[in-house]
């Protein structure tokens, strides 16, 4: 049973660096063609991929964050960290991390329950 | 970027009803290897997104065959043979090649 699940601080202050884990189960981060994705999701706002990790430390980021956003894995202990500095209430959202798969291209096939983090002084 | 666009944005259905979002990218998703990279995912109230059909029209593992998905290059379409109460939430495409989703769609129930 594939299993992800978020972890890190409901809250953060402006500009601070905000870090998210993803603990994953029933994969392992070494499996080729699997990797996983961070998505965030503003209050009753759409869906927007953030970057993603494959097996092989590829990294793949959104053009719009990329200069604040860093992924990393840890294959040993199944996760996925991200961070992304200089927050600002604009990026009050909910944080999900998604398994990616490679098949040519790439979609999300499980989803983790979520995070939400506020962004607020 | 790709853009996705998603029609229309709300949709009010009576259960036992058919219902029908479309999904229109700016470009085609038809890659050279012949697949095409679209997929449509479901939100319901509370939750995750939830993966309902990949590559146009192959339904995900555990999805209702009350749900297909069609279209071809830039045009495609989530179609509810007969909505129930439990396919109330927030229907997204998302295209495969730049990980862009459309705007989402949401289905209420009358």
């Amino acid at each position: 049973q594939v299993t992800l699940k978020e972890s890190g601080p409901v809250l953060v202050k402006p500009t601070e660096t905000l870090t998210l884990t993803c603990t994953v189960s029933g994969f392992s981060l070494s499996n080729a063609r699997m990797g996983v994705s961070w998505i965030r999701q503003p209050p009753g706002k759409a869906l927007e991929w953030l970057a993603h990790i494959f097996s092989n430390d590829e990294k793949s980021y959104s053009t719009s964050l990329k200069s604040r956003l860093t992924i990393s894995k840890d294959t040993s202990k199944s996760q996925v960290v991200l961070t992304m500095t200089n927050m600002d209430p604009v990026d009050t959202a909910t944080y999900y991390c998604a398994r990616i798969l490679a098949v040519g291209y790439y979609y999300f096939d499980y989803w983790g329950q979520g995070t939400l983090v506020t962004v607020s002084s | 970027d790709i853009v996705m666009t998603q029609t229309p944005l709300s949709l009010s259905v009576t259960p036992g009803q058919p219902a029908s979002i479309s999904c229109k990218s700016s470009q085609s998703l038809l890659h050279s290897d012949g697949k095409t990279y679209l997929y449509w995912y479901l939100q319901k109230p509370g939750q995750s997104p939830q993966l309902l059909i990949y590559e146009v029209s192959s339904r995900f593992s555990g999805v209702p065959d009350r749900f297909s998905g069609s279209g071809s290059g830039t045009d495609f379409t989530l179609k509810i043979s007969r909505v129930e109460a439990e396919d109330v939430g927030v229907y997204y495409c998302m295209q495969g090649i730049h990980l862009r989703f459309g705007q989402g769609t949401k289905v209420e129930i009358k």
